[in-house]
C-alpha cells in the first residue's frame, strides 16, 4: 500500500542545473499537488493539478514547471536551479469528494 | 484569502502532562479543518479532520480537536503526552474541495 511515492529522497544540484522531481500515487486520486517547506514559512503550494490534463499555479510557482503525465504521475521540474530553491519538496494527492491530502515522504533538495 | 495561524512556534510539555496546540483560521464560512503531524525527515500524516457535525472530533494516536466557530479556532488536544509524540504539528484549512492552506506549524518537545 504505497500511497504517494516521491523520488529522489535527496538531491544536491549546482546552480543552473536542471532536474525533475517525480511523484506517483496509487489511490486513484484526481488532484495532485507540489509544495515546498522552508523553516518558518510552513508549506507553500507551488503548483497543483485538479485533474489529468490540467495544471494551475499556486502561491510560489516562479522557477518551476509541472507535468501531469497521467492520472498517477505529477512531476516538478526545475529548469535552472537557484540557491533560493533549496528546500524540502512534498508531493500530495487528494480524492474527488474529500479535500484531505495524502503526502509523500519528501525530497530534500540543496542547490549550491 | 483564507489564512491559518498557529501562535506557538515551540511548546515543551512534560511526559504524561496534557497538551493543547492552538490553531486559528481566517475565513468567512466554515472551512474544512485538519491537523497533520510531521516527524523528522517524514511526510505529513493526517491526525484528524473536521467537515461538519459534532464539533469535537477524535483522531489517531489519542488526539482530539474541538471546532469553535465563535473563536475561529480548531485546537488540538491530548490528555497525556508520550515521548513519541514529539514532532511538528501543522493545522490546515480548505474551502470546500479547494487547495489546503497550512499554518507554519508548532514543534512539540516532550521532556522526561
Amino acid at each position: 500500500n504505497a500511497g504517494v511515492t516521491q523520488t529522489p529522497k535527496f538531491q544536491v544540484l549546482k546552480t543552473g542545473q536542471s532536474m525533475t522531481l517525480q511523484c506517483a500515487q496509487d489511490m486513484n486520486h484526481n488532484s495532485m499537488y507540489w509544495y515546498r517547506q522552508d523553516p518558518g514559512m510552513g508549506l507553500r503550494l507551488i503548483y497543483y493539478s485538479a485533474s489529468e490534463g490540467t495544471t494551475d499555479k499556486g502561491e510560489v510557482p516562479n522557477g518551476y514547471n509541472v507535468s501531469r503525465l497521467n492520472k498517477r504521475e505529477f512531476s516538478l521540474r526545475l529548469e535552472s536551479a537557484a540557491p533560493s530553491q533549496t528546500s524540502v519538496y512534498f508531493c500530495a494527492s487528494s480524492g474527488n469528494r474529500v479535500p484531505e491530502a495524502f503526502f509523500g515522504q519528501g525530497t530534500r533538495l540543496t542547490v549550491v | 484569502a483564507q489564512s491559518v495561524t498557529q501562535p506557538d512556534i515551540h511548546i515543551t510539555v512534560s511526559e504524561g502532562a496534557s497538551l493543547e496546540l492552538r490553531c486559528n483560521y481566517s475565513y468567512g464560512a466554515t472551512p474544512y479543518l485538519f491537523w497533520y503531524v510531521q516527524s523528522p525527515g517524514q511526510g505529513l500524516q493526517l491526525l484528524l479532520k473536521y467537515f461538519s457535525g459534532d464539533t469535537l472530533v477524535q483522531g489517531i494516536k489519542g488526539f482530539e480537536a474541538e471546532f469553535k466557530r465563535s473563536q475561529s479556532s480548531f485546537n488540538l488536544r491530548k490528555p497525556s503526552v508520550h515521548w513519541s509524540d514529539a514532532a511538528e504539528y501543522v493545522c490546515a484549512v480548505s474551502r470546500g474541495y479547494s487547495t489546503l492552506t497550512f499554518g507554519k506549524g508548532t514543534m512539540l518537545l516532550v521532556s522526561p
